[in-house]
């Protein structure tokens, strides 16, 4: 089983707001939950990382159920720019910190 | 932050060679990774470079095919060993500046035929 997954793709307007969801059903209460995007023929790039608590910075936010089972980035305003695969991930209890990955969102926007 | 280059770029490698991908790290770092992205596919961590000590690798990647090196806290290499064309893939290396974010390199595309 999947231990993380997240839609396929997602398409939003610009300027409009963008809600990427992804369920991480088997994270532990001490797994950081990690979201990172990746732009076309580049290395993926951090967004944002949060524990329980909803999580803000100048890319974006991050909501996390309070069951910690799902979470959901946030872009407030999407940007032309903002196209790229977003891809939600865990260390799932790894004591060194290294990252299991879900299969990504690749997000499009539209002008 | 730490900015991180990967050399090659890119290869086209032949069938039962061998190909060693270098990251460098601008800064010294605490950890280092290396992952396999297969075309369109998510990123696969194949295992954490350990300074001064062997490479932790992930079940089903194993050290005679995959050998790292990490001998000090800004240089890792990964090898591709006898390679196939199961093993065309981009490879990244990534490193943990921070607490928690990990910076990637920009990823070694490389084609077996």
């Amino acid at each position: 089983d999947a231990k993380t997954t997240q839609p396929n793709s997602m398409e939003s307007n610009e300027e409009e707001p963008v809600h990427l969801p992804c369920n991480h059903s088997t994270i532990s209460g001490t797994d950081y939950i990690h979201w990172y995007r990746q732009l076309p023929s580049q290395g993926p790039e951090y967004v944002i990382h949060g524990l329980t608590s909803n999580v803000n910075n100048r890319m974006a936010s991050l909501a996390i159920a309070e069951d910690r089972k799902s979470s959901t980035l946030i872009l407030h305003r999407a940007t032309l720019r903002d196209a790229a695969v977003y891809y939600c991930g865990a260390d799932y209890g790894g004591s060194q910190g290294n990252l299991i990955f879900g299969k990504g969102t690749k997000l499009s926007v539209k002008p | 932050s730490a900015v991180i280059s990967q050399k090659p770029s890119r290869d086209i490698c032949q069938r039962g060679t061998s190909l060693t991908i270098q990251c460098q790290v601008d800064s010294q770092v605490t950890m280092m990774f290396w992952y396999r992205q297969q075309p369109g596919q998510s990123l696969t961590l194949i295992a954490t470079a350990n300074q001064g000590s062997e490479a932790t690798y992930e079940s089903g990647f194993v050290i005679d095919k995959f050998p790292i090196s990490r001998p000090n806290l800004t240089f890792s290499t990964l090898t591709v060993s006898n390679m196939s064309p199961e093993d065309s893939s981009i490879y990244l290396c990534s490193a943990k500046a921070g607490e928690y974010e990990q910076y990637f390199g920009p990823g070694t595309r490389l084609t077996v035929t």
